[in-house]
C-alpha cells in the first residue's frame, strides 16, 4: 500500500473564491488520479493526473475549473476554482503503483463546503 | 460505456450472519476486481482484490469472481456490527488505460 496525506481535510470557502488541494505519498506511484463524491453518491473521476504533462480530464470536468499539477511522482494538487454552491462536495486523491490495473489507494479526503 | 452495478440497498444482516454483496460489470474485457469498505465520512478502503475466475479468501472475507457472467461478490462471514459500511466495487478498464470504474455501492448494516 501507500501512505497518502491529503490537505486540507476540510475547509468552508467563499463562492467565487478558489480552493488548491494538496496530495502527498510516500512513495512513487505512476497512477495518481482525483476523485469527487456527493453526499450519498459513489466516486466520479475528475481527472488523471499526468507527471510533466496535461492531466487528462473526464467528460464534465474542464482544466479552467479544475487545474491540476503534478511535478512528480509522488505528488499532485487539485485546484477547484471559481467556486459555486454546486462545488460543495468531498474531493479524494487516489494512487496506483502501477499502471498495470494494480489496486488504487485513497487520500483521507478533503470535505468542501462553498457558501 | 463501461457501467458497475450495485443493488443501494441496505442489506441488513444479523450479528454472526453471512452477508452477501453483489455487483455486475459490462466491459466484457476488464481483467482486475476490487472491493472497497468506506464509512461514513470517511475515504474508502481496499479490501479485497481479485483477478482470476473462482473464489479469494481473506479472513472473513471472500471475493467471487464469474468473468462468463460478468459478476464479482464479496461474502463477508460472521458479520459484525463493525462491517456496517458501504462497500463499493470497483472494475478496471481494459484498453490500456486500467482507469477504476466504481459501482455505486451497497450499505451493509449488521445488526446486534
Amino acid at each position: 500500500s501507500a501512505v497518502i496525506s491529503q490537505k486540507p481535510s476540510r475547509d468552508i470557502c467563499q463562492r467565487g473564491t478558489s480552493l488548491t488541494i494538496q496530495c502527498q505519498v510516500d512513495s512513487q506511484v505512476t497512477m495518481m488520479f482525483w476523485y469527487r463524491q456527493q453526499p450519498g453518491q459513489s466516486l466520479t473521476l475528475i481527472a488523471t493526473a499526468n507527471q510533466g504533462s496535461e492531466a487528462t480530464y473526464e467528460s464534465g470536468f474542464v482544466i479552467d475549473k479544475f487545474p491540476i499539477s503534478r511535478p512528480n511522482l509522488t505528488f499532485s494538487t487539485l485546484t477547484v476554482s471559481n467556486m459555486s454552491p454546486e462545488d460543495s462536495s468531498i474531493y479524494l486523491c487516489s494512487v496506483a503503483k502501477t499502471a498495470l490495473g494494480t489496486e488504487a489507494f485513497f487520500g483521507q479526503g478533503t470535505r468542501l463546503t462553498v457558501v | 460505456q463501461k457501467e458497475v452495478e450495485q443493488n443501494s440497498g441496505p442489506l441488513s444482516v444479523p450479528e454472526g450472519a453471512i452477508a452477501s454483496l453483489n455487483c455486475t460489470y459490462s466491459d466484457r474485457g476488464s481483467q482486475s476486481f476490487f472491493w472497497y469498505r468506506q464509512y461514513s465520512g470517511k475515504s474508502p478502503e481496499l479490501i479485497m482484490s481479485i483477478y482470476s475466475n473462482g473464489d479469494k479468501e481473506d479472513g472473513r472475507f471472500t471475493a467471487q469472481l464469474n468473468k462468463a457472467s460478468q459478476y464479482v461478490s464479496l461474502l463477508i462471514r460472521d458479520s459484525q456490527p463493525s462491517d456496517s459500511a458501504t462497500y463499493l466495487c470497483a472494475v478496471n478498464s481494459s484498453g490500456g488505460s486500467y482507469i477504476p470504474t466504481f459501482g455505486r455501492g451497497t450499505s451493509l448494516i449488521v445488526h446486534p
